[in-house]
């Protein structure tokens, strides 16, 4: 079955950049009927929708307006794996981050979560 | 953006009743042109990632047990869980896809609890 493996840092400081990495088993970072998702949550801002990536014969990243001036998602075919980074963190990135698999306009596999706390 | 608005924010509800859940959207999310809701339910428990239930405002994930219907359509959606167990206090979701721009936004959560 698919498993969404996260891992990085759990303390990032206040103007520096928050990067996570999500490890897919059991299907392809490439696969052309699903996207690769970032999706954060936080008392303050509830379930928050970061960004995606998705392959369509072409690779096409698609972003937050809230986020979009700071956000880069990347896939790597060859780790079968795909990348977050959130530029010039605040404490208001203090979160819990999900990587998830979408498909038909939902979200079908998390990650386990990654708490990310943004001080210095 | 889209804003979407659960009602009501807790709800208490004895073994073996009905469950009732709902959720309206600021926009219609009716894809006319594959006649689809964009809308989908999650069911979160303490210390998981919410679990998918519904999508396409009434197709049951792979799973779910069949007490668990949803309905709608447009803008004004609800989640019934007919006969509630045990096992569904939780906090639930609903979640919009709009586009363009592509933007997926949640509603704020349901708590439910056993009366």
């Amino acid at each position: 079955q698919v498993q969404l493996q996260q891992s990085g840092p759990g303390l990032v400081k206040p103007s520096q950049t928050l990067s996570l990495t999500c490890a897919i088993s059991g299907d392809s970072v490439s696969s052309n009927s699903v996207a690769w998702n970032w999706i954060r949550q936080s008392p303050s801002r509830g379930l928050e929708w970061l960004g995606r990536t998705y392959y369509r014969s072409k690779w096409y990243n698609e972003y937050a307006v809230s986020v979009k001036s700071r956000i880069t998602i990347n896939p790597d075919t060859s780790k079968n794996q795909f990348s977050l980074q959130l530029n010039s963190v605040t404490p208001e990135d203090t979160a819990l981050y999900y990587c998830v698999r979408g498909i038909n306009s939902a979200f079908d596999m998390w990650g386990q979560g990654t708490m990310v706390t943004v001080s210095s | 953006d889209v804003v979407m608005t659960q009602s009501p924010d807790s709800l208490a509800v004895s073994l073996g009743e009905r469950a009732t859940i709902n959720c309206k959207s600021s926009q219609s999310i009716l894809y006319n042109s594959i006649n689809k809701n964009q809308l989908a339910w999650y069911q979160q428990k303490p210390g998981q990632p919410p679990k998918l239930l519904i999508y396409w405002a009434s197709t049951r994930e792979s799973g779910v047990p069949d007490r668990f219907s949803g309905s709608g359509s447009g803008t004004d959606f609800t989640l019934t869980i007919s006969s509630l167990q045990a096992e569904d206090v939780a906090v639930y979701f609903c979640q919009q896809f709009y586009n363009p721009p592509p933007m997926f936004t949640f509603g704020q959560g349901t708590k439910l609890e056993i009366k």
